[in-house]
């Protein structure tokens, strides 16, 4: 069964609402999650890393004000699109390391969250 | 040059035959090594993972490394229509997992 759930799993919003999508680990603490963004027939790319306890390590070229993540426990972990525009519109998706802590461990992922801004 | 390179396909083969999917990659460093399985509108599901060189296998599912070719495979045996998804392969370097690009497989009944 899944151990990584992600909500809600298709959201439609008006450009400039916010939106908070949610990603918790089951079963397992994860003091550390990854949120990732993938376009149609694209592989996954990497937006931040979660740190439970801590700020969020964003990836270059990605706008923390825009995309604001909390992890405020440690099974818990929340993206919100802020002032969403239609071109955020995307398929996103959260993971946490099987491990739990480790950044080494193959990744546990979620169903992802397909967001469209209208 | 991409750290990881994967044929995106797509792959269309009939049912019962044997797959091979392959990756390259071009940093010696990456450590863990992992094949994702990912249906249409689905997150990616982990299939199989292996740290060291050598074949590792689960049911109808094989994985190879070859760290001195820095080349990993992943065959599919006796392949079933519900098999039709996109592959990916998967390293981690440190703190980061690198995704190639996926290949799209579709086993035809």
């Amino acid at each position: 069964g899944a151990v990584v759930s992600q909500h809600p799993s298709r959201v439609i919003c008006k450009s400039g609402t916010s939106v908070k999508i949610e990603c918790r680990s089951l079963d397992f603490q994860a003091t550390t999650m990854f949120w990732y963004r993938q376009f149609p027939k694209k592989s996954l790319m990497l937006m931040a890393t979660s740190n439970e306890g801590s700020k969020a390590t964003y990836e270059q070229g990605v706008e923390k004000d825009k995309f604001l993540i909390n992890h405020a426990s440690l099974t818990l972990s929340t993206l919100t699109v802020t002032s969403a525009h239609p071109e955020d519109s995307s398929f996103y998706i959260c993971s946490a390391p099987i491990g739990g802590s480790s950044y080494n461990s193959p990744l546990h992922f979620g169903n992802g969250t397909r967001l469209t801004v209208t | 040059q991409k750290e990881v390179e994967q044929d995106p396909g797509p792959l269309s083969v009939p049912e019962g035959a044997i797959v091979s999917l392959n990756c390259t990659y071009s940093n010696s460093a990456f450590q863990y090594f992992m094949w994702y399985r990912q249906y249409s509108r689905k997150g990616p599901e982990l299939l199989m993972y292996t740290y060291s060189s050598g074949n590792k296998e689960d049911g109808r599912f094989t994985a190879q490394v070859d760290k001195s070719s820095k080349y990993i495979s992943l065959f599919i045996r006796d392949s079933q229509p519900s098999d039709s998804a996109t592959y990916l392969c998967a390293m981690i370097l440190t703190d980061k997992l690198i995704f190639g690009t996926g290949t799209r497989l579709q086993v035809f009944p």
